[in-house]
């Protein structure tokens, strides 16, 4: 069972656009991840949020953490064909060492 | 980072083989693997937890026959597909943690496999 949901689910932009990515759950967890998978490949860690509220900046990636640390939002400013690939958000499984991730959103970013 | 590489990268084996996917850490102790699936524009689903030693724990509706794992080692966990259908293709990622901390996870490159 998915517990993060992620909007929009595909998005399709061309190159120099913004764009905001949107994982939700309605329960609270203490920390967040973002990760980027391209086809083929394993994800790959970008950030860890973990303070409600807090923004953390990587280049032109932005990434903020809900106060109420139920929501995070991952920003990109003048988007890049680089930046295409897949966009996971993911959390601790609670009492257990699990990661769960969310539904994802696929990005591509046309030249 | 830590390095985790997978073995092999692609796969195509028949129905009814079985087949085995590496999941090696290369640089550091992994006292846990995990194992995922993941279908094509999809999330990543957890099928399974494997702690150094001992038998791996596996997420509901993944069936231990048929997807046996086995971490012998602390650089070394294995993903067997018995009697693979062409349900089965997929691409399978592994990660390692060495601790056991959810947010310490290192991913590997992933094995895609098809079934014919």
């Amino acid at each position: 069972t998915q517990l993060l949901e992620q909007s929009p689910q595909f998005l399709s932009i061309q190159e120099g656009e913004n764009l905001t990515v949107y994982c939700n759950s309605s329960s609270v967890f203490s920390s967040l991840q973002w990760y980027r998978q391209e086809p083929g490949e394993g994800p790959v860690l970008l950030v860890t949020v973990v303070t409600g509220g807090e923004v953390k900046k990587l280049k032109r990636l932005t990434f903020q953490f809900g106060d109420a640390r139920k929501d995070s939002s991952l920003h990109i400013t003048a988007a890049q064909p680089g930046d295409t690939g897949l966009y996971l958000c993911a959390r601790g499984g609670g009492a257990t060492n699990k990661l769960i991730f969310g539904t994802g959103t696929l990005l591509a970013v046309q030249p | 980072g830590a390095v985790v590489s997978q073995h092999p990268s692609r796969v195509i084996c028949k129905s009814g083989t079985s087949v085995k996917i590496e999941c090696r850490s290369l640089d550091f102790q992994a006292t846990t693997m995990f194992w995922y699936r993941q279908f094509p524009k999809k999330s990543l689903m957890l099928m399974a937890t494997s702690n150094e030693g001992s038998k791996a724990t596996y997420e509901q509706g993944v069936e231990k026959d048929k997807f046996l794992i086995n971490h012998a080692s602390l650089t070394l966990s294995t993903l067997t597909v018995t009697s693979a259908h062409p349900e089965d293709s997929s691409f399978y990622i592994c990660s390692a943690a060495n601790r056991k901390a959810w947010d310490t996870q290192y991913f590997g490159p992933g094995t895609r496999l098809t079934v014919l």
